[in-house]
């Protein structure tokens, strides 16, 4: 499976978009890009899959290159509650299994 | 919808005894469960894929004999941690898919609330 690599943790205030970008020099023709979301003490929630360009939900945005080694989450308009560990994750499209393995995330703090 | 639960959320036990961790899918059927445990401050570790009624594929570095799975049914995962230790306290989180319903390149899993393991 592709590594990905994320910034540890970045801040952020109430109000504003926060960007997170993930690198996956070695993602696969095959390969899906999926982001989570974790709150201290539960377990991870999902909040977007895209394989290229821009993908919206009514949660958050992915956007995803051309070359597709990175793509970046893009959060509008934070909240404290949207204080959390952020995983991005590459996945084989070709599994069968949908396995996932996580990195390290990123912990975005949103300040008030 | 897509709601998966853990029981207990929270055990205690001592060193040397056995503590089952059940992980069930309310309102769909999981035709794959996964196993997870968390260290504090680190990431989730994979440890294993369990597939209704065949044998659990356990990561590299897992032990299949301490750490039993068992998928009895659509519904039903069970992780039983055999002869625990101190090593063996974490958070093990469950979660469960079905392909059938997301689609075979859907990476969207359904996570229980975790179960956070102390032993003694």
């Amino acid at each position: 499976l592709a590594k990905t690599t994320q910034p540890i943790s970045m801040d952020s205030y109430e109000g504003q978009e926060v960007n997170i970008t993930c690198s996956h020099n070695n993602i696969a023709t095959n390969d899906y890009i999926t982001w989570y979301q974790q709150f201290p003490s539960q377990g991870p929630r999902f909040i977007i899959q895209g394989y290229k360009t821009k993908v919206t939900n009514e949660v958050a945005s992915l956007f995803i290159p051309a070359d597709r080694k990175s793509s970046t989450l893009s959060l509008p308009r934070v909240s404290l509650s949207d204080t959390a560990v952020y995983y991005c994750l590459v996945g084989e499209g070709s599994s069968n299994t949908g396995k996932l393995i996580f990195g390290q995330g990123t912990t975005l703090q949103v300040k008030p | 919808g897509a709601v998966v639960s853990q029981h207990p959320s929270r055990v205690i036990c001592k060193s040397g005894t056995s503590v089952k961790i059940e992980c069930r899918s309310l309102d769909f059927q999981a035709t794959t469960m996964f196993w997870y445990r968390q260290f504090p401050k680190q990431s989730l570790m994979l440890m294993a894929t369990s597939n209704e009624g065949s044998k659990a594929t356990y990561e590299q570095g897992v032990e299949k004999d301490k750490f039993l799975i068992n998928h009895a049914s659509l519904t039903l995962s069970t992780l039983t941690v055999t002869s625990a230790h101190p090593e063996d306290s974490s958070f093990y989180i469950c979660s469960a898919t079905n392909q059938r319903r997301t689609g075979t390149h859907s990476y969207e899993q359904y996570f229980g609330p975790g179960t956070r393991l102390t032993v003694t």
